[in-house]
Parts: C-alpha cells; sequence; structure tokens
C-alpha cells in the first residue's frame, strides 16, 4: 500500500539552528500538508502546498516556518531558527485531488526536540 | 480556529466492551472525520461522514452526526487490545480547506 515517508524520523538540534524536515508524499497525490503534535497535545494543521504555491496556513506558520517541493518527489518543511517551544512530533501528509473528500494519508512523523 | 472537541478525554474498557467517543464543534462543516493514532505513529483515517448524512458503519466502527448539535459520535463494537489508541475527530469546513483536529480521546482496552 501506498505511503508517505518522513525524514529524519528524530532529530536534536540547539535552538536557533536550521532544520529541515522531509516528506515522500505519495506519488499521484497532489496536495500536501504539514501538522505539529506537540507531545500530549492535539494535532495542529501548519500549512498546505498545491500547485508549488501554500495554498492555506495556519498562525502557527510564521515567517521561521517555510516549505518547498524541491523535485518531483520531495516536500520539505524548514524551521529557520529553532526555538525549545518548535519541540514536537511533525507529520506531513497529502491527499489526491479535489474530487476526494480531504482524506489524508499520513506519514509516521519526524520528532523534533530542541535544546 | 475551528476544532473538534473530544469527549471522554480517555476511556478505558475491557475486551469485548463497546467504545463510545463524542465530538463536537463550531461551526457548519462539509464533512467530518475520524482518525485513529497508536502511540508515537502517525494518523490513520478511520471513516468519513458528510453534512447530509446522519451515520455510517465500517466494519465495527459506527458515527453518527448531528448537524444540529454540532455533534458526532464514534461508537466501537465488541472493542479489542488492539483497539489502544487515541482517536481524533477532524473536521472540513470547507470542500478543499484543510482538516482541523480535535484534542482526541485515548483508548485503552484491557483484556
Amino acid at each position: 500500500e501506498p505511503e508517505v515517508t518522513q525524514t529524519p524520523s528524530h532529530q536534536v538540534t540547539q535552538m536557533g539552528q536550521e532544520v529541515i524536515l522531509r516528506c515522500v508524499p505519495i506519488s499521484n497525490h497532489l496536495y500536501f500538508y504539514w501538522y505539529r503534535q506537540i507531545l500530549g497535545q492535539k494535532v495542529e494543521f501548519l500549512v498546505s502546498f498545491y500547485n508549488n504555491e501554500i495554498s492555506e496556513k495556519s498562525e502557527i506558520f510564521d515567517d521561521q516556518f517555510s516549505v518547498e517541493r524541491p523535485d518531483g518527489s520531495n516536500f520539505t518543511l524548514k524551521i529557520r531558527s529553532t526555538k525549545l517551544e518548535d519541540s514536537a512530533m511533525y507529520f506531513c501528509a497529502s491527499r489526491q485531488g479535489m474530487a476526494g473528500a480531504n482524506v489524508l494519508t499520513f506519514g509516521a512523523g519526524s520528532r523534533l526536540t530542541v535544546l | 480556529s475551528q476544532q473538534g472537541e473530544e469527549d471522554p478525554q480517555a476511556l478505558s474498557i475491557q475486551e469485548g466492551e463497546n467504545a463510545t467517543m463524542n465530538c463536537s464543534y463550531k461551526t457548519s462543516i462539509n464533512n467530518l472525520q475520524w482518525y485513529r493514532q497508536n502511540s508515537g505513529r502517525g494518523l490513520v483515517h478511520l471513516i468519513l461522514i458528510r453534512s447530509n448524512e446522519r451515520e455510517k458503519h465500517s466494519g465495527r466502527l459506527r458515527v453518527t452526526l448531528d448537524t444540529s448539535k454540532k455533534s458526532s459520535s464514534l461508537l466501537i463494537t465488541a472493542s479489542r487490545a488492539a483497539d489502544t489508541a487515541s482517536y481524533f475527530c477532524a473536521t472540513v469546513l470547507q470542500a478543499g480547506t484543510a482538516l482541523i483536529f480535535g484534542k482526541g480521546t485515548t483508548l485503552s482496552v484491557s483484556s
């Protein structure tokens, strides 16, 4: 069964460092998402991406965050200068086109620990 | 921001019992979905119910939607230890917009 792949599974970084989290969405999916989950809390929407541009973003997704689809397969989330409160599990998700009903397929997540 | 609020936060039952989780939301929706998350893993889609539907079944899952009360319930019948996980409802306000998740219900099924 097709799956969304995320790397790394766990990254530890120092406060102020840049972090790039990578995702390979399902190959025929057109919409891509990043969500985050702080330990023990709810899953929060960060950003959605379609046709090489951001289609929707939350207030969490400030200037410290950026997304990119550098080639035909990868979808990345960059955090420019990490803060302690960025420590969370980051989930990438994808879905097919508009004919679908926003049913998302999630990756297993990347755990980010900021020290 | 719009989100579902699940109730209860935690639920502990014995194998074979039924588990019912509730979700409330704030504004009109296009559809409501339930996802499951095993500890430390990603979310897996379970079932979707559209705003014009009232009930839906999938295997041991039964979902209801009451748009007048802005609430939904997920019933898992004849629960198994493997059903132990967190369950989240997620709403879509308009077709094509992002899923917004609630806080989840943590279900523990003991054998």
